[in-house]
């Protein structure tokens, strides 16, 4: 079980907007640490897609955003595209695990 | 750009130690950056190893910490991971990657290609 919890997996059409949700507790995502999300394509290694909740790497499409709040955080694309299919990863510190970095379990997105 | 490079035996008998190495381009070790290992499971999730700082201080994750060791060579500008007692459990791809920030914010921007590793005899 990861510290993080994220749904197994989320679908949408093309075209639609889908949300991913990554729950914590009150020592990482609670305790007001930053949150980071990643995206895996199929056999490829992942890549930063949101950093410090709300920030895109430069390349990274506006359709992409974070946000966060309490002990969540979710990662939401818009005008979804095929592309998009992939595992999407949440990050965080944990400060009750001697400061140790946690992902979320992951969620596979599936454009219908 | 850095780049990151893993290299190491794709095969390793249980009870042996698994020896990888990171090799980076593009940029200097002695950065200011923590360099991470994580791995990855078959069909599983991510799971982060620890990291290292050019001047050697270390993180480690506290599942792990009693067997793995991670260490820097600036005079080839790499790193390594050693992990030692290895069983099935630790198959994977292992990947290697960059980070920087304050350690409550760091985010890993740039990722090897990733090695597998197979523990069996």
């Amino acid at each position: 079980q990861s510290v993080l919890t994220q749904p197994p997996s989320v679908s949408g059409a093309p075209g639609q907007r889908v949300t991913i949700s990554c729950t914590g507790s009150s020592s990482n995502i609670g305790a007001d640490y930053d949150v980071h999300w990643y995206q895996q394509l199929p056999g490829t290694a992942p890549k930063l897609l949101i950093y410090r909740n709300t920030n895109r790497p430069s390349g990274v499409p506006d359709r992409f955003s974070g946000s966060k709040s309490g002990t969540s955080a979710s990662l939401a694309i818009t005008g979804l595209q095929a592309e998009d299919e992939a595992d999407y990863y949440c990050q965080s510190y944990d400060s009750s695990l001697s400061g140790s970095r946690v992902f979320g379990g992951g969620t596979k997105l599936t454009v219908l | 750009q850095v780049q990151l490079r893993e290299s190491g035996p794709g095969l390793v008998r249980p009870s042996g130690t698994l020896s990888l190495t990171c090799a980076v381009s593009g940029g200097s070790i002695s950065s200011d950056n923590w360099w991470s290992w994580v791995r990855q499971p078959p069909g599983k999730g991510l799971e982060w190893i620890g990291e290292i700082y050019h001047s050697g201080s270390t993180n480690y994750n506290p599942s792990l910490k009693s067997r793995v060791t991670i260490s820097v060579d600036k005079s080839k500008n790499q790193f390594s991971l050693k992990l030692s007692s290895v069983t099935a459990a630790d198959t994977a791809v292992y990947y290697c990657a960059k980070s920087n920030g304050r350690p409550t914010a760091r985010s890993f921007d740039i990722w090897g290609r990733g090695t597998m590793v197979t523990v069996s005899s």
